[in-house]
């Protein structure tokens, strides 16, 4: 079972700031914390991930909260191609375990 | 820029069918994986390899069968197939087995056993 917890929608306005929330209250010291997309039916698409600090790369940053048990993944200025379903991952070696994801709906 | 990439894009079976859904890979990574994603779910993992000639267990791995002859390919087979099986399919590689690198997706097999 994914150790992660996601709400299962989200909306955002275009050109905004997308949000999205993961809990991950159980992760252990060196598990990171990955997120993924999806967009359609297309293979999985990395995009970040992290171990304590926060990160930023080209396509978002990720802020991991002092305890490790929450993240955000945060797209800074959503578009229309970023409507996706997005998955937050704490993988340890092979151990990657997907759950239903974040389907977020980016909107005119 | 090729990646991972997996053939065929679609498949349609008849139940009690074999066949093998292709994996192959251009960036020299070790380690493979083979996952399946029915509908509205996230992927579970059914194999994986981390080097040519080894393979082990993922989570669902009954009724499939892999082999690693060489560090590129990662071929999975379905032996017998059941309407079970009907999924999408995705191949990933990764140059770690560590959790400090992602895997790499490629773009699935969409599989239907009638």
């Amino acid at each position: 079972d994914a150790k992660t917890t996601q709400p299962p929608s989200m909306d955002c306005a275009e050109g905004r700031a997308a949000n999205l929330p993961c809990n991950h209250s159980t992760i252990s010291g060196n598990e990171y914390v990955y997120w993924y997309r999806q967009i359609h039916s297309q293979g999985p698409q990395y995009i970040i991930h992290g171990l304590k600090n926060n990160e930023t790369n080209e396509m978002a940053s990720l802020i991991i909260t002092e305890d490790r048990k929450s993240s955000t993944l945060i797209l800074p200025h959503a578009t229309l191609r970023d409507t996706a379903v997005y998955y937050c991952i704490v993988r340890n070696n092979n151990d990657m375990r997907f759950g239903a994801g974040t389907r977020l709906t980016v909107k005119p | 820029n090729a990646g991972v990439t997996q053939t065929p894009k679609f498949r349609i079976l008849k139940i009690g069918q074999s066949m093998t859904l292709q994996c192959t890979q251009d960036m020299n990574h070790n380690y493979m994986y083979w996952y399946r994603q029915d509908p509205g779910m996230g992927l579970k993992l059914i194999y994986y390899s981390v080097g040519a000639g080894i393979t082990d267990k993922g989570e669902v791995p009954n009724g499939y069968n892999v082999s690693r002859s060489t560090t590129e390919d990662f071929p999975l087979r379905l032996e017998l197939a059941a309407p079970s099986q009907t999924s999408v399919y995705f191949c990933a590689s990764s140059s770690t087995l560590q959790g400090n690198q992602p895997q790499h997706f490629g773009d699935g097999t969409r599989l239907s056993i009638l």
